[in-house]
């Protein structure tokens, strides 16, 4: 079957760096996105990896490992706005998005 | 710019009772989709469109159904729902369904079936 994996919940403090990791096993792969999510709210966009490597976007940074079906979402100076939920998804060879059950991140002063 | 707007924001349903989630978007976007999100799991799709007229099942659309008369509308029906249907409804769309598919995510309906 196919598979998402994602911490259920992380703490960090502001101002600091928070990594937050994706494993995932699909039926192939035609990229992998990032969405954050805050708490009654919908999902917006942040990041799409389609390549091994970095992809930089401000404060947020996404890394992808084909090879090891891995992903990472990097926050950098961590604001008190950024408390939310983080969810992973990947398109399997079908375009069908799967998605991870999502990242609690909680920011404390 | 409205994006995606889903209606009703909150319903209560009795069991056996049937309701129809309304989503309209303004972006002229092609696909449509509509998911379900529960407490611990991913979002799962239950129909999509990929445009005016075409509706296909996801993941879970036992329960549901969908029409997409219209290019902007996309319509989730319950026909007798069922506890287990108690969920956050959340309607997206997208430009292409491939590639770089970003989704624009409505609000959000939240339901509840006793």
């Amino acid at each position: 079957g196919q598979n998402i994996d994602q911490p259920t919940e992380m703490t960090a403090t502001e101002g600091a760096i928070v990594q937050i990791n994706c494993t995932y096993q699909t039926s192939g792969f035609n990229g992998l996105f990032w969405y954050q999510q805050h708490a009654g709210e919908a999902p917006t966009f942040l990041s799409y990896n389609v390549l091994d490597g970095l992809e930089e976007k401000g404060r947020f940074s996404s890394f992808l490992s084909r090879s090891k079906g891995y992903s990472y979402l990097l926050l950098k100076e961590l604001q008190m706005k950024d408390s939310a939920s983080y969810l992973c998804a990947v398109m399997d060879s079908n375009y069908q998005l799967i998605w991870g059950a999502g990242t609690k991140l909680i920011i404390k002063p | 710019n409205a994006g995606v707007t889903q209606t009703p924001k909150f319903r209560v349903l009795k069991t056996g009772q049937s309701m129809t989630l309304l989503c309209a978007q303004d972006m002229n976007h092609e696909y449509m989709y509509w998911y379900r999100q529960d407490p611990g799991m991913g979002l799962r799709l239950i129909h999509y469109s990929v445009g005016e007229g075409t509706t296909a099942k996801g993941e879970v659309p036992d329960g549901y159904n969908v029409s997409r008369l219209k290019k902007q509308n996309f319509l989730l029906g319950l026909e007798s729902a069922a506890p287990s249907q108690t969920s956050v409804y959340f309607c997206a769309s997208s430009f292409r369904g491939t590639g770089a598919n970003v989704l624009t995510f409505g609000a959000g309906s939240r339901l509840t079936v006793l």
